[in-house]
């Protein structure tokens, strides 16, 4: 059964530093997202993406994030100067169809990033 | 402001029994609402997805049902098993691509 996978599954890395976390959609799915999850915390979106633009995005989405599909396949989140507060489990997800529909997303096992 | 707000927070049952999760959100424009499972440390997991026209929707011992009138959701299971113990997290869309989260009813199931 196809899969969103991410890498790396945790990255340690200094307050200050940029990362950048990969993901792999589904091969044939068209809707890309975003989302985090600090510890104890509720799931927040972050941002959904729809032929190589930005179609939504959340106040948390500042410009220290972006996002790019570089290539046919990868879809990664940049951030360009960690925070601590930045310390969250990420998760990247796919789906067929927009919002609009019965677009199921299917999430990825996570990114669990650690800023010290 | 846009917010989804779910009870109760945890909820231990027994083997077997049913129960039932709330959901209330104040999101506008609402273009859909989902209920998730999430295992702890995993990706959330989608169980449905319901338009404002729809009123109830199954999945297996799973049904959720729909008010839009009020703003309300609920999240019914049947006959509870213990791989059902994780976080059931209700989820509205607004304006189809922007979604806000719960925060999520731990559901813990006994033996």
């Amino acid at each position: 059964e196809p899969e969103v996978t991410q890498t790396p599954s945790h990255q340690v890395t200094q307050m200050g530093q940029e990362v950048i976390l990969r993901c792999v959609p589904i091969s044939n799915h068209l809707y890309f997202y975003w989302y985090r999850q600090i510890l104890g915390q509720k799931v927040e979106f972050l941002v959904s993406f729809y032929n190589n633009e930005i179609s939504e995005k959340s106040e948390i989405f500042d410009d220290q994030f972006s996002v790019e599909r570089p290539d046919g396949s990868n879809f990664t989140l940049k951030i360009r100067s960690t925070k601590l507060e930045d310390s969250a489990m990420y998760f990247c997800a796919s789906s067929l169809a927009g919002g609009n529909s019965y677009n199921e997303q299917f999430f990825g096992p996570g990114t669990r990033l650690t800023v010290l | 402001k846009n917010q989804v707000e779910q009870s109760p927070q945890s909820l231990i049952i027994l083997e077997g029994k049913n129960c039932t999760l709330q959901c209330n959100y104040t999101v506008s424009p609402f273009s859909n609402l989902r209920w998730y499972k999430q295992d702890t440390g995993r990706g959330p997991v989608s169980l449905t997805i319901m338009t404002f026209s729809e009123n109830t929707k199954s999945n297996g011992r799973y049904t959720a049902t729909l008010d839009a009138d009020t703003k309300q959701s609920s999240l019914h299971i049947t006959a509870s098993q213990l791989s059902d113990s994780a976080s059931y997290i209700c989820v509205v869309s607004h304006n189809f691509n922007k979604f806000y989260f719960g925060s999520g009813t731990k559901l813990n199931v006994k033996p």
